[in-house]
Formats: structure tokens, sequence, C-alpha cells
């Protein structure tokens, strides 16, 4: 079945604890990104990665890290969390950019 | 960059009527509309999209309508069911020139029985 999968889907740690979310896809999709989704401000774009070893800032980028050593995953880092990063996160693949989005599960992130 | 504006933020209608929800974009080189529907506590999920080469496509009670001139797209749901209920996102991108996928705030869109 063709899915992108996170990891964990619920997470409540404490301020300047570090963490990675995991992002898996098996659709073979070259575009790949992270979104933060917040009431009232829509999906917003953190990171996105183009292909392999390919990443990018998306519009809210500050304080995160990512990398795409494999083209199937694709892990959202948190170095040292903020309780402003208390927020539902989303990874999407795509075939390319632009193209349409499959989202993964989400994860629900408590920072406190 | 590209800007999508979306109308109205939240939409109460009666089952059975109609919903309409509204997109604006500002690049008039996009040329994908897709919407996704987003139930409460899931992922958005793509319902129907369109490309500039056509003006309108219907998939059962579910329209998208697109007019390039004046720049804006629209989403038509009729004979609304409660499983309409949730939150519907209009994007905008322009694909040959792999722009990224540009996403409007949301609409909440509530079924009354």
């Amino acid at each position: 079945e063709a899915q992108v999968t996170q990891n964990p889907r619920y997470l409540i740690t404490v301020t300047g604890k570090k963490l990675t979310v995991t992002c898996s896809q098996n659709m073979n999709h070259e575009y790949m990104s992270w979104y933060r989704q917040d009431p009232g401000l829509g999906l917003r774009q953190i990171y996105y990665s183009m292909n392999v070893e390919v990443t990018d800032k998306g519009d809210v980028p500050e304080g995160y890290k990512v990398s795409r050593k494999e083209k199937r995953n694709f892990p959202l880092i948190l170095e040292s969390p903020s309780p402003n990063q208390t927020s539902l996160y989303f990874c999407a693949s795509s075939s390319y950019r632009g193209d349409t989005q499959y989202f993964g599960p989400g994860t629900r992130l408590t920072v406190l | 960059g590209e800007n999508v504006e979306q109308h109205p933020s939240t939409l109460s209608v009666q089952e059975g009527d109609s919903a309409v929800i509204k997109c604006t974009y500002s690049d008039s080189a996009s040329n994908y509309f897709p919407w996704y529907k987003q139930e409460l506590g899931k992922r958005p999920q793509l319902i129907i999209d369109i490309r500039s080469n056509v003006g309108e496509k219907k998939d059962q009670r579910i329209a998208v309508t697109l007019n390039k001139t004046a720049k804006h797209f629209s989403l038509h749901i009729t004979e609304t069911q409660p499983e309409d209920s949730a939150v519907y996102f209009c994007a905008a991108s322009n694909i040959q020139g792999a722009q990224k996928l540009v996403f409007g705030q949301g609409t909440r869109l509530t079924i009354n029985p």
C-alpha cells in the first residue's frame, strides 16, 4: 500500500531535549517536505527536499533541521525544542515539487 | 512568490444544501489547483484537483471551477452530508516551474443536521 508514515504519532517532551520525528514513504517520490499546522495559521512549510542530499528551507525553518540520506526517509530534528514548537507536524511527499502532496498521519508534539 | 487567500474561514450549512469555498491566487503562472479535506484528527487528503487547461471538473457531489483571468477557483459541494464536515484547504502551484504548492488558510465546514 502506498503510504507516508511518521513516528512517533504523539510526543510530550521538555524544553531543550533533542528529538527526532521520522518520516518514510514507499512511493519512490523525489520531493518530501515537513509542515506544521497551528490553529488559524493553516499549513506552513518548514523544510523540503528535492532529492537525496538536497534540502532547503521553507517558510518557518528556525529551530529545525532535516536530512535526506535516503530517498525514502526525511527525518525532522529539533535540537533544542522550545514551547513555541508545540504543534501538529505533517510530513508529505510527491513525485516532484508542486505536484499533489501525500501526507503522513501527523505527529502531535507538546514541548513543556 | 505565490499567495493564496481562502474564504470564508468558517462555513455552516444545513444538510442537503450546497457549500461553496473560494480561493484567489496571485501568481498568474500557477497552473495546478488541488483541494484537500482534513477531517478532525486526520491528515489532509486530496479530494479533487484542476489544471489550468480546464475550467471545471466534477466528481460526484464535488466540483471545482477555475477562472484564470480573475485568478480565482472555487470548491462546490452539493447535497451536503454530515460526513462533509471537515476543514478544507485550497492550494496552488506552477508545476512546470517546479514552484512549491502554496496552501490557503483553510475553511472549517460544518454541516448541520
